[in-house]
């Protein structure tokens, strides 16, 4: 069964730095992998989506790297806004892409 | 109008009551699912299907059924409500595995 890990559980950092969040997941054998936005008690926004034959995407200020050898996607949001405090999920196909595999996410507080 | 959308939004009912909650896409996707989402555990699989005929049990099925009444709707029931079932319920959709997954805005569902 995939395993998804999300570092740090919660951060919070002021208004202009850049945001690292970590993603490890524990079978490489994934088709995608998909980076979302949870607002408190909202539905889940897709952000990017990256094909296992990629290393990287980008939209706007994201950009979410993806290795799958090592089990690993980093996602990058540069000069962070207050509008970035949100929770962002990880999340991986399995079971023969039947599944959807999810970390338990990266809580973020952008302080003005 | 969303591309997943979910009703109702927020419902309370008793313990006992039975309780439908719906799901309606406008993707065209064949593959639906649906997931509930608690405090400190994630994002859990409870049913997801690859077409109308088509029914397969998740992770935590028990004392939950659901229904594909076309390519376009989903619901899932709760034949006799308990308060553990209290959480945040999600429907999503996929097409291949080359696609990522789109989610509803999610119902709130609290048991008493």
């Amino acid at each position: 069964k995939q395993e998804v890990t999300q570092i740090p559980a919660a951060l919070s950092v002021p208004e202009g730095e850049n945001l690292v969040l970590n993603c490890s997941f524990t079978d490489s054998a994934i088709y995608n992998l998909q980076w979302f936005r949870q607002d408190p008690g909202k539905g889940l926004t897709s952000l990017l989506l990256i094909q296992s034959s990629q290393r990287e995407q980008t939209s706007g200020r994201l950009n979410a790297s993806l290795d799958k050898s090592s089990g690993r996607s980093t996602l990058y949001i540069a000069a962070s806004q207050p509008g970035d405090s949100a929770t962002y999920l990880c999340a991986v196909p399995y079971y023969g892409n039947n599944r959807l595999a999810f970390g338990k996410g990266n809580q973020v507080v952008v302080i003005p | 109008d969303a591309d997943v959308t979910q009703t109702p939004r927020n419902r309370i009912t008793k313990t006992g009551k039975r309780i439908m909650l719906e799901c309606s896409q406008t993707k065209g996707h064949d593959r639906m699912y649906w997931y509930r989402q608690d405090p400190g555990l994630g994002l859990r699989l409870i049913y997801y299907s690859f077409d109308v005929k088509d029914i397969n049990k998740g992770e935590i099925s028990d004392g939950y059924s659901v229904s594909r009444q076309a390519q376009a709707k989903f619901s899932l029931s709760l034949e006799s409500a308990i308060p553990n079932q209290t959480a945040l319920y999600f429907c999503a959709t996929s097409d291949t595995s080359q696609d990522g997954y789109t989610f509803g805005s999610g119902t709130r569902l609290t048991v008493v």
